[in-house]
């Protein structure tokens, strides 16, 4: 088991470009999440999915765009980039019971540098 | 919102001794975790525990959710602790983890 995995680990990104961070998950798990850590403003949650076809946005999705083809896969999108999305990006996946999200796992991260 | 506070904000540790953190919830617990964030950035799983009690080597953590707090405890440290600590719990629709503003450990030869 892999667990949780991101690619890539780094990124330096020019204004306006855009990007894919790749997310993917073995655990079978239907519910998956993108966060960003930033400093003094802790894990905030950006997009998240409860399984494949259905995605739905976080407190800070501006700027950001996902979709969910398949349950393990879970990729995020910077459709143009600026300085203030500079920061750590955390994929995670959770077990459900009944239909909740539960335990949650994440990746190891990508750090992304906008400048 | 639930809202999550830690304590201590810091924690200074010689290798071998024992400590305490604390984990504090505005509202009823309906899962809690606590991770250990190291030096290198990973957020690595430490506990899922809504309540009782569990234990994991040296480290152990217990959650009394009738009085909305978390203990995580940590006997004879080594260095490879340091490191932040953060307990988190599920907002009220499940969408996200709410986590505290953690504890950074550091833990000296």
């Amino acid at each position: 088991n892999a667990g949780v995995t991101q690619t890539p680990k780094f990124q330096v990104l020019k204004t306006g470009q855009s990007m894919t961070l790749q997310c993917a998950q073995d655990m079978n798990h239907e519910y998956m999440s993108w966060y960003r850590q930033d400093p003094g403003m802790g894990l905030r949650l950006i997009h998240y999915s409860v399984g494949a076809g259905i995605t739905d946005q976080g407190e800070v999705p501006n700027g950001y765009n996902v979709s969910r083809s398949t349950t393990e896969d879970f990729p995020l999108r910077l459709l143009s980039a600026a300085p203030s999305q500079t920061s750590v990006y955390f994929c995670a996946s959770s077990s459900q019971i009944r239909g909740k999200p539960w335990e949650q796992y994440f990746g190891p991260g990508t750090r992304l540098t906008v400048t | 919102g639930i809202q999550v506070e830690q304590s201590p904000p810091d924690l200074i540790l010689q290798e071998g001794a024992n400590s305490t953190l604390r984990c504090n919830f505005s509202d009823s617990v309906n899962n809690l975790q606590w991770f250990h964030q190291n030096p290198w950035g990973q957020l690595i799983n430490l506990f899922y525990i809504p309540s009782g009690t569990k234990q994991n080597g040296r480290l152990s953590a217990t959650t009394v959710a009738t009085e909305r707090y978390s203990l995580l405890y940590i006997s004879s440290s080594q260095t490879t602790d340091s490191g932040v600590y953060f307990c988190a719990s599920r907002n009220t629709g499940f969408q996200k983890l709410v986590f505290g503003t953690g504890t950074r450990l550091l833990v000296s030869p």
